[in-house]
């Protein structure tokens, strides 16, 4: 099993631009989750999606869009971004079955917004 | 209303000695406390976790935490830390659901001296 996987890796944008980030898991996890990190901050919650057809917003959500295509795939969309945008993505999934909220992540995506 | 809160932002030790990352808690409700490890570059992995089975934890690589209802706390230790330890760790606390919004600490860098 891979996990979480994530892509791209590193991604360097100017502002306005648009740009895709793309999360799997080959779990078999329902819910599903985006966060930023910033240095001194933790993760923050962007959004998330409990189950297959349903997203919701978490505690930065301002300036993301999410999609998710299907219990494997969530992916999160910033449709122009800012200089502020700039940090890690980290996607992370959780599974009913595993009767805990324990999450597990993939490896980030470093994104640079100049 | 859940929340947590590591209590150092940066903790040094030596090669060898014990190691002790602290962690407060609140939360109206029984919840769910998980230790996290990120190293340089790297994504999150999960150290260990309490889900109310047992007050002492024990986790990977020689870690274990303790949760401490009456002071709130689940304090992350090590007897003798080694150099491939140095990281920054992350309290989170979540609500004991199959739902998993998580709420991260600040984190805490640990640096170990040889």
């Amino acid at each position: 099993n891979a996990g979480v996987t994530q892509t791209p890796k590193f991604q360097v944008l100017k502002t306005g631009q648009s740009m895709t980030l793309q999360c799997a898991q080959d779990m078999n996890h329902n819910s599903m989750y985006w966060y930023r990190q910033d240095p001194g901050m933790g993760l923050r919650l962007i959004y998330y999606s409990a189950s297959e057809g349903t997203t919701d917003k978490g505690e930065v959500p301002n300036g993301y869009n999410v999609s998710r295509l299907n219990k494997r795939e969530f992916s999160l969309r910033l449709e122009s971004a800012a200089p502020s945008q700039t940090s890690v993505y980290f996607c992370a999934s959780s599974g009913w079955r595993e009767r805990t909220d324990t999450q597990y992540f993939g490896p980030g995506t470093r994104l640079t917004v100049l | 209303a859940q929340s947590v809160t590591q209590l150092d932002s940066h903790v040094s030790v030596s090669e060898g000695t014990p190691v002790l990352l602290r962690c407060n808690y609140s939360s109206s409700y029984s919840p769910s406390l998980f230790w996290y490890v990120q190293h340089p570059n790297k994504g999150l992995q999960l150290l260990l976790k309490y889900t109310s089975a047992a007050t002492l934890v024990k986790g990977i690589n020689g870690f274990e935490a303790e949760f401490k209802k009456s002071e709130t706390s689940f304090h992350l230790t090590k007897p003798s830390a080694h150099m491939s330890d140095a990281a920054e760790y992350f309290c989170v606390g979540g609500r004991g659901s199959t739902l998993g919004r998580l709420y991260f600490g600040r984190g805490t860098q640990l640096t170990v001296w040889p």
